[in-house]
């Protein structure tokens, strides 16, 4: 266990609808990433957090959005979901947004339909 | 363009031989690399990192090896073992990017007994 905490495991939801994946970072992490992992894709990064503040941006879609809390979790917001949305999204947490290592959650697997 | 790349993309190898998993990488600039381990269903999982100034790294059973000349990372399994069988991917963190990952496509390790 990373002690990254991912909600919820499985997602289905239709084209068009909005959801919100949550992640809660290991105790005393600053930092959260957000990654995105599909077949034909690999692993992408999407955007980063850092003690509430936006660090960097991947390739993260105008669609999507993302927020971390004073209680630094994340919530990571998908908007007028399309079919290719589908895959699996992965919130990382390290102690600081330097070089060190990050720390994965089991992820959120979404299904559009 | 930038990338990290696998040679392999799954290696088979029999309980308790040696494995070595391959990458390049193509950006010079990079100072950070790690390897990740992902089981089926789960999120990747913290192997071994290393940083630029250095060649070598040595962790339980397993050790990474750096050539920046060639831009070359491999990762050595000592005595694999049944539950080695995963994917396996490296991952360079840059500065200037936000310290995010950029993961390589991944090789998929199967050990036979």
């Amino acid at each position: 266990d990373s002690g990254v905490t991912q909600t919820p495991k499985h997602l289905i939801t239709a084209t068009g609808q909005r959801v919100t994946l949550r992640c809660s970072p290991r105790s005393g992490d600053l930092s959260v990433y957000w990654y995105q992992q599909s077949l034909d894709q690999g692993l992408q990064f999407l955007i980063q957090y850092y003690n509430g503040e936006e660090r960097a941006k991947g390739n993260i879609l105008e669609r999507f959005s993302a927020q971390q809390f004073p209680d630094l979790h994340s919530e990571l917001n998908l908007s007028s979901l399309e079919l290719g949305d589908s895959a699996l999204y992965f919130c990382a947490s390290s102690i600081r947004g330097g070089l060190s290592i990050q720390y994965f959650g089991a992820g959120t697997r979404l299904s559009v339909l | 363009g930038e990338s990290v790349g696998l040679h392999l993309p799954t290696l088979s190898v029999q309980e308790g031989d040696n494995s070595i998993i391959n990458c390049a990488y193509s950006n010079s600039a990079s100072d950070y690399f790690i390897w990740y381990k992902q089981e089926s269903g789960k999120g990747p999982q913290f192997i071994i990192d290393i940083r630029s100034n250095m060649d070598k790294r040595q962790g339980q059973r397993v050790t990474v090896l750096l050539n920046k000349t060639v831009k070359h990372l491999s990762l050595q399994i000592a005595a694999t073992q049944p539950g080695d069988s995963a994917v396996y991917f490296c991952a360079e963190n840059k500065v200037d990017s936000g310290y995010a990952l950029n993961f390589g496509k991944g090789t998929s390790l199967l050990v036979t007994p």
